[in-house]
């Protein structure tokens, strides 16, 4: 079945370390995106990638970086600069179709702690 | 700019009551809407969709209408049960934009 993967489900980091969040996708999918949720929060923009090799930087891209050298694959980096990076981190990819874009298709989430 | 707008939550009801979660919009033209349903510790899953005025998105008894007029696209179910507890969010997408807005989700509670 197609769909998106992300690993690893849990992530613990320690201070001034950098930590990769991966996210696959085998949807065949255009665009793909990384979103950030805190508690009770909704989803915040971090970074969007609409074709290989370019990416565009969300509403809070400060601390992190992405890479898209596959259509596949959109790797997120949390990075030490990254202050308060504890949080739910969700990938998503969807279609970019001339009428619309379509629907995304979601991930099952990271879950970034501090040791 | 483009913005989504959710009534705020908790929303707490009982089984078999109606639900209806508010949703409207500000938006140039005529985006595309969708509604999204996040159980709790999952990614979300989209719930419906609707891409031009009028249109009526509804899956798993759950609907809403795309109402340019009042540029809303509230969501509705006749009888909730209980795992339908979960947050749901309003989003919607525009041509060639690339990227969603989504609304700040709306958390549901049905208690027995």
């Amino acid at each position: 079945d197609g769909g998106i993967t992300q690993s690893p489900k849990y992530l613990f980091r320690k201070e001034g370390q950098n930590v990769t969040l991966s996210c696959e996708q085998n949807l065949n999918h255009d665009a793909m995106y990384w979103y950030r949720q805190d508690p009770g929060q909704g989803l915040r923009l971090i970074y969007y990638s609409q074709i290989v090799n370019d990416f565009q930087k969300g509403d809070i891209a400060e601390g992190y970086s992405v890479s898209r050298e596959k259509k596949e694959s959109f790797p997120l980096t949390v990075t030490s600069a990254q202050k308060n990076p504890t949080a739910f981190y969700l990938c998503a990819s969807s279609f970019i179709g001339q009428t619309g874009d379509g629907p995304q298709h979601f991930g099952d989430g990271t879950r970034l702690s501090i040791l | 700019g483009n913005s989504v707008t959710q009534m705020e939550g908790p929303v707490t009801l009982s089984e078999e009551a109606f639900l209806t979660i508010n949703c409207t919009y500000t938006a140039t033209g005529y985006p595309s809407l969708f509604w999204y349903v996040q159980y709790p510790g999952e990614g979300l899953q989209l719930l419906l969709k609707a891409t031009k005025a009028d249109d009526k998105g509804s899956n798993k008894g759950f609907e809403a209408t795309y109402r340019k007029e009042t540029t809303s696209f509230h969501l509705e179910k006749g009888s909730v049960q209980v795992s339908d507890s979960a947050v749901y969010f309003c989003a919607l997408s525009w041509i060639s934009w690339g990227k969603f807005q989504f609304g700040a989700g709306t958390q549901v509670v049905v208690t027995p």
